[in-house]
């Protein structure tokens, strides 16, 4: 059973364009989300985090929207660039001692020169 | 860079054959985990520990087994690999218990 719902699998925008990657989530007991970034080759690197006490949380170009009454959030990246180009995750956790992720099945981005 | 470093970063293995990865870290954090990742799947978690000999089940255990005799290693073993496990698996460690790192990761072919 997939507890975190990612959309979609894959996004072509062009330079400068705001890609937006959605997920849904279903265990109500999740309290930390994280978007992770994941490049050709290489392991995934956290990128920003939300908790669900706040709707928005920005870093650099990159914003995460969270909505709690829809069990929902996603990832905006403003003016994005080809260096953007990536697989992105999110994931999503409980409260609890040892933390586990349950990711999402991945957006692989292409941004065009 | 989180000082995890993965060994091997590849192998190719045979059906039936034991296979053990591992995971060093260089920090001494207490939370070390092993996922697959798939495509279309994501990362799913296999094991985790949360410290020197205390270990438990993630979401896709079956089949492996797991070790950490010193907090700076975590083992994993395919007891009999199958090509199922042909994957790409990832090792993390948790700062501060929320946030994960992730190693390189190990590519497993079993033919």
């Amino acid at each position: 059973q997939q507890q975190v719902k990612q959309s979609p699998q894959s996004l072509i925008v062009q330079k400068g364009g705001i890609p937006i990657i959605n997920c849904a989530y279903e265990n109500t007991a999740f309290d930390y989300f994280p978007w992770y970034q994941q490049f050709p080759g290489k392991g995934p690197a956290l990128l920003i985090a939300i908790r669900p006490d706040v709707s928005e949380k920005k870093e650099g170009r990159f914003t995460i929207s969270f909505n709690k009454s829809a069990k929902q959030f996603s990832l905006h990246i403003m003016d994005s660039q080809p260096g953007d180009s990536a697989t992105y995750f999110c994931a999503a956790s409980p409260e609890g001692s040892a933390r586990q992720l349950t990711f999402g099945s991945g957006t692989q981005l292409t941004v065009l020169p | 860079d989180a000082g995890i470093t993965q060994s091997p970063r590849h192998k190719v293995t045979e059906t039936g054959t034991p296979v053990t990865l591992r995971c060093h870290q260089t920090e001494n954090h207490r939370y070390m985990y092993w996922y697959r990742q798939d495509p279309g799947h994501g990362l799913r978690l296999i094991h985790y520990s949360y410290g020197v000999k205390d270990t438990d089940k993630g979401e896709v255990s079956d089949g492996y087994s797991v070790s950490r005799s010193k907090t700076e290693d975590f083992l994993l073993t395919l007891e009999s690999a199958t090509s199922s496990q042909t994957s790409v698996y990832f090792c993390a460690i948790a700062r501060g218990l929320e946030t994960q790192y992730f190693g390189p990761g190990t590519r497993l072919l079993v033919l």
